[in-house]
């Protein structure tokens, strides 16, 4: 299963709304999750199961969506938001994980 | 909170294995809540999943490099390891050790990475 994110960057202001889409090549189960990347660390997990916030995860992040089209949602863009998003899948009846390629986030 | 921590040779020759261990702190690996395992990140960002395994010895490797990988724990010292054998320059990568819990299918706990070269 191939993952798909769109856009490749998005631009926008602090303040604003960030829509990051993952588009999956066939539907796949619930298990779909978001991570943020910043320069120099790890990927940090926010969303597990299209819309389950882990832990510490601020309620302006959020996740949506089923069968091959996922979105993470981001209100009010704060300062520390602007990174690399990545989505990544676990295929329905293998331990088999993707990622897809990462929509980098920056500031406008 | 469960933290870890990658250590290995960062250069390492071609057709050579590639050796890594995460050392974890926080929590047991011998809990059954837990599968560790390794994920790398290509020159130019890309994400892939390497493998994991778990407490009873169970492992899972990503099919394109399962002839190649072998992932082991060390339950007495809280660590666990990566082999990937027969390497090349398209091993080159940012390699994270990762932490999962039971039936989630997402990474709770990463590493910071680590960095390996395969040069001559």
């Amino acid at each position: 299963i191939v993952l798909t994110q769109s856009p490749a960057t998005l631009s926008l202001s602090p303040g604003e709304r960030a829509t990051l889409s993952c588009r999956a090549s066939q539907s796949i189960s619930n298990f779909l999750a978001w991570y943020q990347q910043k320069p120099g660390q790890a990927p940090r997990l926010l969303i597990y199961e299209i819309s389950n916030r882990a832990a510490g995860v601020p309620d302006r992040f959020g996740g949506s969506g089923s069968g091959t089209d996922f979105t993470l949602t981001i209100d009010s863009l704060e300062p520390e938001d602007f990174a690399v998003y990545y989505c990544q899948q676990r295929e329905r009846w293998s331990p088999k994980y993707t990622f897809g390629q990462g929509t980098k986030l920056e500031i406008k | 909170q469960m933290q870890l921590h990658e250590s290995g040779a960062g250069l390492v020759g071609p057709s050579q294995t590639l050796s890594l261990t995460c050392t974890v702190s926080g929590d047991s690996i011998s809990s059954s809540a837990y599968y560790w395992g390794w994920i790398r990140q290509l020159p130019g960002r890309g994400l892939e999943w390497i493998g994991y395994a778990y407490r009873t010895g169970d492992t899972f490797y990503n099919p394109s490099l399962r002839s190649r990988v072998s992932i082991s724990g060390d339950t007495s010292k809280n660590q666990f390891s990566l082999r990937l054998s027969s390497v090349t320059a398209a091993d080159t990568a940012v390699y994270y050790c990762a932490v999962k819990r039971g039936v989630m299918a997402a990474f709770d706990y990463w590493g910071p990475g680590t960095l390996v070269t395969v040069s001559s």
